[in-house]
């Protein structure tokens, strides 16, 4: 059974770096066959992607948050990271990982329970 | 950016009844489209993916269609649990991965 879990700070200062790290568990993320993935939903809005990593360490981002976003993986550990600079209310959000398949198989089955990120000082 | 559109925003329908929710892209997608539940606080539940597959424990009320730029979301005998907010998501031109922005389905 594939399981996601998200941690880091809950609140973070405005103009700061807002870092997170989703553990993976009942899969290897060194997989070829998947993506890992942070998506996030600001209150009362829809679902954003952030943004994925491979196990090789190849990088996709969301050009909205591309010139802020650091995303990188520590497969000894099988857990990946997001980092995002100079944070604003704007950035206030539940944060999620999941994994992904790839190519034709681009959907999110497992996912993390998500971590409420707020960003105020 | 695959631009994806969902409609109604909300939808009121009875317990028993059907709910029909569509979802259109802003150029074609194949079939390489998602829908998801989701309830406040709670990660997304994947329903559908390659438009009409459901997902493992998903019931047969959940029916998806489609192909290209629209889709179609079926709830057949709506369930109290079925009241939730829907998503659809396409993969098949990224990044960005795009979702829709949701529809509210609310017990009339």
């Amino acid at each position: 059974q594939v399981q996601l879990q998200e941690s880091g700070p809950r609140l973070v200062n405005p103009s700061e770096t807002l870092s997170l790290t989703c553990l993976v568990s009942g899969d290897s993320i060194s997989s070829t066959s998947h993506y890992w993935d942070w998506i996030r939903q600001s209150p009362g809005k829809g679902l954003e992607w952030i943004g994925n990593i491979y196990y090789s360490g190849t990088t996709r981002y969301n050009p909205s948050l591309r010139s802020r976003l650091t995303i990188s993986i520590d497969t000894s550990k099988d857990q990946f990271s997001l980092r995002l600079t100079s944070v604003t209310a704007a950035d206030t959000a539940l944060y999620f990982c999941a994994r992904r398949g790839t190519f034709t198989n681009g959907w999110y089955e497992h996912w993390g329970p998500g971590t409420l990120v707020t960003v105020s000082s | 950016e695959v631009v994806m559109t969902q409609s109604p925003d909300t939808l009121s329908v009875s317990p028993g009844e059907r709910a029909t929710l569509s979802c259109r892209a802003s150029e074609t997608v194949s079939r390489n489209l998602a829908w998801y539940q989701k309830r406040p606080g709670q990660a997304p539940r994947l329903l559908i993916y390659g438009a009409s597959t459901r997902a493992t424990g998903i019931p047969a009320r959940f029916s998806g269609s489609g192909s290209g730029t629209d889709f179609t979301l079926t709830i057949s005998s709506l369930q109290s649990e079925d009241f939730a907010v829907y998503y659809c998501q396409q993969y098949n031109n990224w990044p960005p991965i795009t979702f829709g922005q949701g529809t509210r389905l609310e017990i009339k």
